[in-house]
């Protein structure tokens, strides 16, 4: 089983739904993240997680929220979905240190219509 | 203009070749560097870091950084079909919470 399980991998949905796209590891990281990737742009972050309790908004963080329901468990939310955010979703974990290194899940492709 | 800039090619060699990717960046407060390898359909995955300036080598790939003209490189010897994928660069001032700044990336394609 993969260290980092996100659910959907894929998902069509409508302009102005409601989107959750959820994210498990198993890594034992306190540190998460959602990124979104388009092509040419790279990963932008979105949100991230120190712990349970914190919270932080990353660079791209309009239009979506997060929910950090165990330090397992980190879920992103499109509240009314819309077009441009058709896009390649990615959770990722890391350890505490500063410098360590970011475990993706394999992502989730979202579309809007 | 963005922070970390990388040509999104696609590059295509033959299957021996040597292969350079490059990025460029910004933000002399980056200390951090790391390629990352992303196949189809899959999630990135980390395979070079490296801290301040000079060269790191593991097996057929070397990564190299030069601070005083913002520039990285990623060189792969004897390239293998296997090797195709897209490379993200990475790189971060090493701050608390250490957050990446990834370049767009990089599609590189190996014949046989």
């Amino acid at each position: 089983d993969a260290d980092v399980t996100q659910t959907p991998r894929n998902r069509i949905t409508k302009t102005g739904k409601r989107i959750m796209l959820e994210c498990s590891q198993t890594k034992g990281h306190d540190r998460m993240y959602w990124y979104r990737q388009d092509p040419g742009l790279g990963l932008r972050l979105i949100y991230y997680s120190f712990d349970v309790k914190d919270i932080n908004k990353g660079e791209i963080s309009d239009g979506y929220s997060v929910s950090r329901q165990a330090q397992a468990k980190f879920s992103l939310s499109l509240e009314s979905a819309i077009p441009n955010q058709t896009a390649l979703y990615f959770c990722a974990t890391k350890d505490r240190r500063n410098t360590g290194e970011l475990f993706f899940g394999e992502g989730s492709r979202l579309t809007v219509l | 203009q963005k922070e970390v800039e990388q040509d999104p090619g696609p590059l295509s060699v033959p299957e021996g070749a040597i292969v350079s990717l490059n990025c460029t960046y910004s933000n002399s407060a980056f200390q951090y560097f790391m390629w990352y390898r992303q196949y189809s359909r899959k999630g990135p995955e980390l395979l070079m870091y490296t801290y301040s300036s000079g060269n790191k080598e593991d097996g057929r790939f070397t990564a190299q950084v030069d601070k005083s003209s913002k520039y990285i490189s990623l060189f792969i010897r004897d390239s293998q079909p296997s090797d195709s994928a897209t490379y993200l660069c990475a790189m971060s001032d090493g701050n608390a919470g250490n957050m990446l700044t990834f370049g767009g990336g990089t599609r590189l394609m190996v014949k046989p």
